[in-house]
């Protein structure tokens, strides 16, 4: 079946440090894919998504490529501050109109000043 | 704009406490919605969608129970609660498929419930 697989966190940077958080994904069709960011205590919310193989989504200084000969979607950032510490979770979407999406399991970012 | 909202914030119960929690949507129509919990440091954990009014799926086999009484209206119970039950409760909602694949979920702010 479908999945999703992240690297496992915490990741610790310091300020203005380079930062990519894998992703890779297995699925039979052609998923959407999407990063979504926790902050502390709060809900998640959509951070970029890409719908069809080589798109790349970007917001917020981060970028992710939809790379389908290598199934990754690996989330980069060139620059990170403190305010960018917060929990990342990649998805796919299904295949049905129900909108269901599979996620990762999350990679806590900690970001140092 | 949409916007959902999700109510209590914050909720403490005594093992063995009925529960309600409430998410409600605003500004769409025929939204499809989830429930997910996100145990303290852990994934997340879909438990139940529905694709409209009275539709329920489950996910997983558990001591909870969702309901849809109105189009934008999504409730989780639980008859008795566990200390298993503990953790952070996500509603969401995407668009209506249709023809087209329904995508981008969109998350409540999230109800923390603490069984003690």
């Amino acid at each position: 079946g479908n999945s999703v697989t992240q690297m496992e966190g915490p990741v610790t940077l310091s300020e203005e440090a380079f930062l990519t958080i894998n992703c890779t994904y297995t699925a039979t069709g052609y998923p959407s894919l999407f990063w979504y960011v926790q902050y502390p205590g709060e809900g998640l919310q959509l951070l970029l998504k890409a719908t069809k193989a080589d798109d790349k989504g970007s917001n917020k200084g981060f970028e992710a490529t939809y790379r389908k000969e290598t199934t990754s979607f690996h989330l980069e950032k060139g620059s990170v501050q403190v305010s960018d510490s917060a929990v990342y979770f990649c998805a796919l979407s299904g295949a049905s109109n129900t909108g269901k999406l599979i996620f990762g399991q999350g990679t806590t970012l900690q970001v140092k000043p | 704009s949409q916007t959902i909202h999700q109510w209590p914030a914050t909720l403490v119960q005594p093992v063995g406490s009925p529960l309600s929690l409430e998410c409600t949507v605003e500004g769409t129509s025929n939204p499809n919605l989830y429930w997910y919990r996100q145990a303290a440091g852990r994934g997340l954990q879909l438990l139940f969608y529905s694709v409209g009014i009275g539709q329920i799926s489950s996910e997983v086999p558990q001591n909870l129970s969702a309901s849809r009484p109105q189009d934008r209206q999504f409730i989780l119970s639980s008859k008795k609660l566990l200390l298993s039950d503990s953790g952070f409760y996500l509603c969401a909602w995407s668009a209506r498929g249709g023809r087209q694949r329904a995508e981008t979920q969109y998350f409540g702010p999230g109800t923390r419930l603490l069984v003690l």
